[in-house]
Order: C-alpha cells, then structure tokens, then sequence
C-alpha cells in the first residue's frame, strides 16, 4: 500500500542552524501539508501546497519556514534559523484527487530537537 | 478561533466492552471529520471519516455526524488491548486545513 514517506526520522541541530526536513508523498496525490506537534500537545497545522504554490500558512509558518516541491517525488520544509520553540514532531501529509477536503495520510514524523 | 474539543481521559474500557468518544466542534464550514489513532511517539493513523449527518459503519469502529448539534463521535465496539491509543478527532475545512482535538486517550484493560 503506497505510503508518505519522511526524512531523517530524528533530527539534531543547534539553535540558529538550518533544517530541512524531507518528505515523499504519495505517487499520485495532488496536495501536500506539514503539520507539527510539540510534545504533548495538539496536532498543528502548518501549510498547504497545491500546484506548486502555498495554498494556505498558519501564523506559526513565520519568514523563517519555506516548503517547496524541488521535482516530482520530494516536498520539503525549511527552517531557516531555529529556534529552541521548533522542537516538535514534523508531519508530511497528502491527499489525492477528491479535492482539497479529501484524506490526509500521513507520514512517520521527523522528531526535530533544537538545543 | 476556531476549535475542536474532545475530553482529554483518559478514558478506561474494559476488553470487550464499547469505547464511546465524543467531538464538538465550532466551524461551521468544516466539510467532513477524520478521527485518527495515534500511539505515543507515532504519526496519525486514519480510522475513518465522515462528512454526511448519521452514522457510518467500518468493521468494530462507528462514526456518527451531527452537524446541527457541531458534534461528532467514534464508537469502538469488541475494544481490544491494541485499540489502546490516544484518538484524534478532526475537521477539515474547504482549504484542506485539518484542524485538530487535543484527543481522548483511551485505555483497554484485559
């Protein structure tokens, strides 16, 4: 059965480095999500991205992260300078031709933690 | 701000025994509801979904829509050991966005 698939699984880094977290999505699915959830607490969303453009951000999704879709398999998410409140799980999700409103499946997660 | 409530529990169900989990939600303009299961340190794991008013059967799982009352529930019949989870009740609105519950832990106890 296709699934989403994510990269690193776990990821270290140092307050103020770059991260980019990296994500499969399923072969024939349209839309693409981030969402993330710090320990404890709820699933957040993140963005949304349809035809190679955000389709929507939350007010999380600051200056400081980008996604992009650089071919037709990876779809990847930036933080660019982090910071200790990024320490979260990351989830990739996608969802086929139903429509923006059609399942989400979702990835393993990156366990991403800033020190 | 828009929002989707669940008890947090958790909520301790013998083996056997039905588990019945309950939803409100706020946005009216949510299109369908998504319950997931997640274990601890794991992702979100479809169950079912539901975007009509009445119930929706799958296997042991029953998913019931009430959008006039803005309430949505999962039931778990038959509950066994590995139903033990933390369920996530979600609504998506018309651009995708899923917005989630906090999720009812649920406890199976042999």
């Amino acid at each position: 059965e296709p699934e989403v698939t994510q990269t690193p699984s776990h990821q270290v880094t140092q307050m103020g480095q770059e991260v980019i977290l990296r994500c499969v999505p399923i072969s024939n699915h349209l839309y693409f999500y981030w969402y993330r959830q710090i320990l404890g607490q709820k699933v957040e969303f993140l963005v949304s991205f349809y035809n190679n453009e955000i389709s929507e951000k939350s007010e999380i999704f600051d200056d400081q992260f980008s996604v992009e879709r650089p071919d037709g398999s990876n779809f990847t998410l930036k933080i660019r300078s982090t910071k200790l409140e990024d320490s979260a799980m990351y989830f990739c999700a996608s969802s086929g031709i139903g429509g923006r409103t059609d399942t989400q499946y979702f990835g393993p997660g990156t366990r991403l933690t800033v020190l | 701000q828009k929002e989707v409530e669940q008890n947090s529990g958790p909520l301790s169900v013998p083996e056997g025994a039905i588990a019945s989990l309950n939803c409100t939600y706020s946005d009216r303009g949510s299109q369908s509801f998504f319950w997931y299961r997640q274990y601890s340190g794991k992702s979100p794991e479809l169950i079912m979904f539901i975007y009509s008013n009445g119930d929706k059967e799958d296997g042991r799982f029953t998913a019931q829509l009430n959008k006039a009352s803005q309430y949505v529930s999962l039931l778990i019949r038959d509950s066994q050991p590995s139903d033990s989870a933390t369920y996530l009740c979600a609504g998506v609105d018309s651009w995708g966005k899923l917005q989630f519950g906090a999720g009812t832990q649920v406890v199976v106890t042999p």
